[in-house]
């Protein structure tokens, strides 16, 4: 799975959108980006998943460039909650049952 | 859904004691994962299941750690002797893994101690 990179950590004030970059430069067609994040003393959570095209649901979007080597999770109005460990994950789900390797991530603080 | 469930929560141990961890997978989920968490090393994969095969356990650290999968709703993670710097806290994980897409459900964590 390709390497990606995430600065270490962000400020957000409360209310305003954060968003998060990831690159991923040697991303390859069939590799997925995924975005999950770890609140304090929790397992990690799932937020989304995409592949070329931009996505959305209920927590946050997802901006993938279009070359693909580069993304961006948006979080449209953080809250405290929302302060955590963001991981960005370039998985190609194939033989791998969709393992993990977690990076270290970017630590979002919200921040009133 | 209840979720993936580890137990225990907490463990203290001291240094040459049996450790087992716990977890119950998402009823119909046909992977799970073990990993462990440190300040030091972040979050590391131990090994992982499907359909109920050890698939990669290149993660374990060394013999002192081993893994079963009895049956799709059961896994344990024991480690035997433990040592202080198995101090961790190891989380389970399981996904249903269909197509080429998927999302791991994690548990809450079993935060272990051994002094």
């Amino acid at each position: 799975d390709a390497k990606t990179t995430q600065p270490t950590s962000m400020d957000c004030a409360e209310g305003r959108a954060a968003n998060l970059p990831c690159n991923h430069s040697t991303i390859s067609g069939n590799e997925y980006v995924y975005w999950y994040r770890q609140i304090h003393s929790q397992g990690p959570q799932y937020i989304i998943h995409g592949l070329k095209n931009n996505e959305t649901n209920e927590m946050a979007s997802l901006i993938i460039t279009e070359d693909r080597k580069s993304s961006t999770l948006i979080l449209p109005h953080a809250t405290l909650r929302d302060t955590a460990v963001y991981y960005c994950i370039a998985l190609r789900w194939g033989t791998s049952y969709g393992k993990l390797t977690f990076g270290q991530g970017t630590i979002l603080t919200v921040h009133p | 859904d209840a979720g993936v469930i580890q137990s225990p929560r907490h463990e203290v141990t001291e240094m040459g004691q049996e450790v087992t961890l716990r977890c119950k997978p998402i009823s119909g989920h046909n992977s799970l994962f073990w990993y462990r968490q440190t300040m030091m090393r972040g979050l590391e994969l131990l090994i992982y299941f499907n359909n109920n095969v050890p698939i990669d356990d290149s993660g374990m650290p060394e013999d002192r750690f081993s893994a079963k999968m009895p049956n799709a709703s059961f896994s344990t993670l024991k480690i035997q002797p433990s040592e202080p710097r198995d101090s961790a806290v190891y989380f389970c994980a399981s996904s249903l893994a269909e197509g080429n897409t998927g999302e791991l459900f994690f548990g809450e964590g079993s935060r272990l101690t051994v002094l």
